[in-house]
């Protein structure tokens, strides 16, 4: 069974500062993917980034980073330069390799970011 | 750039009644989910949809839930007799192959 684990639940952080949201994720398969999405206040949900698990190479998009280290399972996210706009809850998710597999989430990480 | 619609945004409906939850997938996609999220609380998923049968279902997916293509664009969940723990965000979703899902903006329920 696989199995999502993000322990922050909440952080709060001062508008500029970096945070990292962690990700911690169990499974047996050997070919899997792994994923963040943002939900902003207003409920959708936004696709943030897709890993794949044979694929370790850390990857940045502008402000935002992700580590992913199979080692450990652990794929966490982080923010450089905070903004008030990035307070949401954050889900990192996996699925297992295969055409209609299901996304598993993690219970997700609510950021506040403040002036 | 395509994007899964959902109707309604919000419905409200008394406990017992039937509620049918509208999505149009990405038009070239071939696989489809539903998803909930009761408030605060994680997504879940409910059930994978393709070729016209069901993929794989959760454990909330019961007899009272259905999913249907009933033409070449919708993609519903019928819950045949609401419950008041039924009250939740439902999220469909669309994908083409093993890429990342693409979730509608979702349909908050509300059963009084």
């Amino acid at each position: 069974a696989q199995k999502v684990t993000q322990a922050q639940t909440e952080i709060s952080v001062v508008e500029k500062e970096d945070v990292t949201l962690d990700c911690v994720y169990e499974t047996r398969d050997t070919t899997y993917y792994l994923f963040w999405y943002k939900q902003p206040p207003s409920g959708e949900l936004v696709f943030l980034i897709r890993r794949n698990s044979f694929d370790e190479q850390n990857e940045i998009s502008g402000r935002y980073s992700w580590n992913f280290q199979k080692s450990t399972s652990s794929f966490n996210f982080t923010i450089t330069a905070s903004q008030v706009v990035d307070s949401a809850v954050y889900f990192c998710a996996q699925r297992r390799a295969g055409t209609a597999s299901k996304l598993t989430f993690g219970t997700g990480t609510r950021l506040q970011v403040t002036l | 750039e395509p994007e899964v619609t959902q109707t309604p945004s919000h419905q409200v409906t008394q406990m017992g009644q039937e509620v049918i939850l509208r999505c149009v997938p990405i038009s070239n996609h071939l696989y489809f989910y539903w998803y909930r999220q009761i408030l605060g609380q994680k997504v879940e998923f409910l059930v994978s949809f393709y070729n016209n049968e069901i993929s794989e279902k959760s454990e909330i997916f019961d007899d009272q839930f259905s999913v249907e293509r009933p033409d070449g664009s919708n993609f519903t969940l019928k819950i045949r007799s609401t419950k008041l723990e039924d009250s939740a965000m439902y999220f469909c979703a669309s994908s083409d192959s093993t890429w990342g899902q693409y979730f509608g903006p979702g349909t908050r329920l509300t059963v009084t």
